[in-house]
């Protein structure tokens, strides 16, 4: 089974801060097919970053991916206060399963 | 605007049906891969189904043999035929198009605000 594990699972930080969002896989990502998504509270997600490392269109640039195999890490830069929301990874393209991980919480600290 | 907009949500029996229904605006449901995942309350995502523009459906294990994933061209709408539906099925049920039209990336980049499903007694 794949699986897909985020840590930490609460992230406190303030307005300003950098915040480093890890996303680990029980095996390796092919093609890094790995993507991120933003959702907030009672709105649907939003893709943030696909392939690792490419933002979707809109993305503003504080937001960046990184990472191959089975290790990914989603950086944003300087937070801003839209930014505090629940971060989810998600595998793409191995099978017709998508997996997603158990998301990451940013909170203002 | 791309939108995908999810409709037919509410409370149900244990061991009932329901259909919920997904319609998409300024693109062509025939064009893409479409899915539906879903979001138990408080808890992470689910994927649920997703239609290929060209191939078989596809479903998750928990759903198999229970739901079916279908799509209408001609008034540009998916569907989730959900049936013999249980208690641990409750969920926001969101649709989804893939990135990028034909093969596409089996990556869902735009989605609607989702329906809610209950099952209860």
């Amino acid at each position: 089974e794949f699986v897909l594990t985020q840590s930490p699972g609460t992230l406190s930080l303030s307005p300003g801060d950098r915040a480093t969002l890890s996303c680990r896989a029980s095996q390796s990502v092919g093609s890094n097919y790995l993507a991120w998504y933003q959702q907030k509270p009672g709105q649907a997600p939003r893709l943030l970053i696909y392939g690792a490392s490419s933002r979707a269109t809109g993305i503003p640039d504080r937001f960046s991916g990184s990472g191959s195999g089975a290790d990914f890490t989603l950086t944003i830069s300087r937070l801003e206060t839209e930014d505090f929301a629940v971060y989810y990874c998600q595998q793409y393209g191995r099978s017709p399963a998508l997996t997603f991980g158990g998301g990451t919480k940013v909170e203002i600290k | 605007e791309v939108q995908v907009l999810e409709s037919g949500g509410g409370l149900v029996q244990p061991g009932g049906s329901l259909r919920l229904s997904c319609a998409a605006s300024e693109f062509s449901v025939g064009s893409y891969a479409m899915f539906w995942v879903r979001q138990t309350p408080g808890k992470g995502l689910e994927w649920v189904s997703a239609l290929r523009h060209s191939t078989d459906p596809h479903y998750a294990d928990s759903v198999k043999g229970r739901f079916t994933i279908s799509r209408d061209t001609s008034r540009n709408m998916i569907y989730l035929q959900m049936n013999s539906l249980r208690a641990e099925d409750t969920a926001v049920y969101y649709c989804a198009k893939d990135l990028v039209s034909g093969d596409g990336l089996w990556l869902p980049g735009s989605w609607g605000q989702g329906t809610l499903v209950i099952v209860s007694s």
